[in-house]
């Protein structure tokens, strides 16, 4: 199985704020990322494919970058509704792993 | 409108049987894989598996491979996940979620059910 590797785990950050989060893969995975945004109690919500391919209706602060096995997301502008659970996700070869998720709080 | 609706909350006994639902609608059930995630109290999204509609073509991640099984009924649209023997480690939510594209597993899930909490105590 593939490994997806995030860091940092967790962050604190502040509204107007610039973060970063970051995902690698234990092997090549080419394009084939995933990023999901889950808030408590609700489903998780897909933000951006095959790494940098918007979701239709993804606020434009949210952008995804990589290739291979390094990966970002990043939040240009913290909102106070960016608060959650971020989690990568490699669809290149099943079974298809999650990284262990970032808890972003604001 | 996509929709996936899944069936309600479940409490059973360790090795009991259980088989919960995901019923869709608003496109074509047979051509988008639907897999299904698991996510225990407090913890990160597990991949379980995927299932192709229109063949029923099943990949199962090794973790979970001859612990569910993953079926689908063309007819009604619906996908399942059932377990033969239910143990209390099986305690969690469950969630369908169908993928972005038509006839391919290598984008992400789009589309997600509520989820299914399944609890399982003596």
């Amino acid at each position: 199985d593939i490994q997806m590797t995030q860091f940092p785990s967790s962050l604190s950050a502040s509204v107007g704020d610039r973060v970063t989060i970051t995902c690698r893969a234990s092997q090549n995975i080419e394009k084939y990322l995933n990023w999901y945004q889950q808030r408590p109690g609700k489903a998780p919500k897909l933000l951006i494919y095959a790494a940098s391919t918007f979701q239709g209706g993804v606020p434009s602060r949210f952008s995804g970058s990589g290739f291979g096995t390094d990966f970002t997301l990043t939040i240009s502008t913290l909102q106070p509704d960016d608060s959650a659970t971020y989690y990568c996700q490699q669809s290149y070869s099943t079974p298809h792993t999650f990284g262990q998720g970032t808890k972003l709080e604001i | 409108e996509v929709q996936l609706v899944q069936s309600g909350a479940e409490v059973k006994k360790p090795g009991e049987s259980l088989r919960i639902s995901c019923k869709t609608s608003g496109y074509n059930f047979a051509t988008y894989w639907i897999g299904w995630v698991r996510q225990k109290p407090g913890k990160g999204l597990e991949w379980m598996g995927i299932i192709y509609p229109r063949d029923s073509d099943t990949q199962y991640s090794p973790s979970f491979q001859g612990q569910v099984t993953i079926s689908v009924d063309k007819s009604i649209s619906t996908a399942y996940l059932q377990w033969n023997s239910l143990k209390a480690s099986d305690t969690a939510m469950y969630y369908c979620a169908r993928h972005v594209a038509p006839d391919t597993t290598m984008v992400g899930f789009e589309y997600w059910g509520q989820g299914s909490l399944v609890t399982v105590s003596s």
